[in-house]
């Protein structure tokens, strides 16, 4: 069936230095790819998001990579903020009217002052 | 504008009680869905409608069921609670794209 690995499980940085995760996916006909930031006690956002058609996307200090052929997708985040310490989810989806996602397992981000 | 609201925040239940979750959006979006999120499992989905009038099962749709009440509201009924329903429950909506999530709501079951 449909699951996306989600790596690392915890990831711990410096302020200012870059965090990357990483998600692998099995469904070769997923073709939109969301990053969601959960803070403790609320309910996941959309940070970024990229659909098949593209290989990167940035917005600000985020990014996001897909590799298709590989079956990979990566968020990387630059000059790392005590702000930016959440969770961070990736999924895979068909991008439709009705969108249904696989989610990861999560990577909690520590941004250390 | 409020977003996706969901209430209870918090809940806890004996086993073989029953419950509704509500879950309404003021965004005019035609898709709703249920989550469970268990710690290292990160989100599931249990039940969604593509529209009013519409539900459909996810990948964890067994012990619950749902009502699409109209456009803006969706509600997941738990009708005979287990503890290993005990877990954060999310509602979102989406217009394609982009899923906006509510705040949760932490249910226990004893």
């Amino acid at each position: 069936g449909e699951n996306v690995e989600q790596h690392p499980s915890t990831l711990s940085v410096q302020e200012g230095d870059s965090a990357v995760i990483k998600c692998t996916y099995s469904d070769s006909a997923s073709n939109y790819f969301p990053w969601y930031k959960q803070e403790l006690g609320k309910g996941p956002q959309l940070i970024i998001d990229i659909r098949s058609n593209v290989g990167e996307k940035k917005d600000q200090r985020i990014a996001v990579t897909l590799n298709k052929t590989a079956k990979h997708f990566s968020l990387h985040i630059t000059e790392t903020q005590p702000e930016d310490s959440a969770v961070y989810f990736c999924a895979e989806g068909y991008g439709g009217a009705t969108n249904k996602l696989i989610f990861g397992t999560g990577t909690l981000l520590a941004v250390q002052p | 504008n409020a977003g996706v609201t969901q209430t209870p925040k918090f809940q806890v239940l004996k086993t073989g009680q029953s419950m509704t979750l509500q879950c309404a959006q003021d965004m005019n979006h035609n898709s709703m869905y249920w989550y469970r999120q268990d710690p290292g499992m990160g989100l599931r989905l249990i039940y969604y409608s593509a529209s009013e009038g519409t539900t459909d099962k996810g990948e964890v749709p067994n012990g619950y069921n749902v009502s699409r009440l109209n456009k803006r509201e969706f509600s997941l009924r738990l009708e005979s609670a287990a503890p290993s329903q005990t877990s954060v429950y999310f509602c979102a909506s989406s217009e394609g794209g982009e899923q906006y999530f509510g705040p949760g709501t932490r249910l226990t079951v004893t």
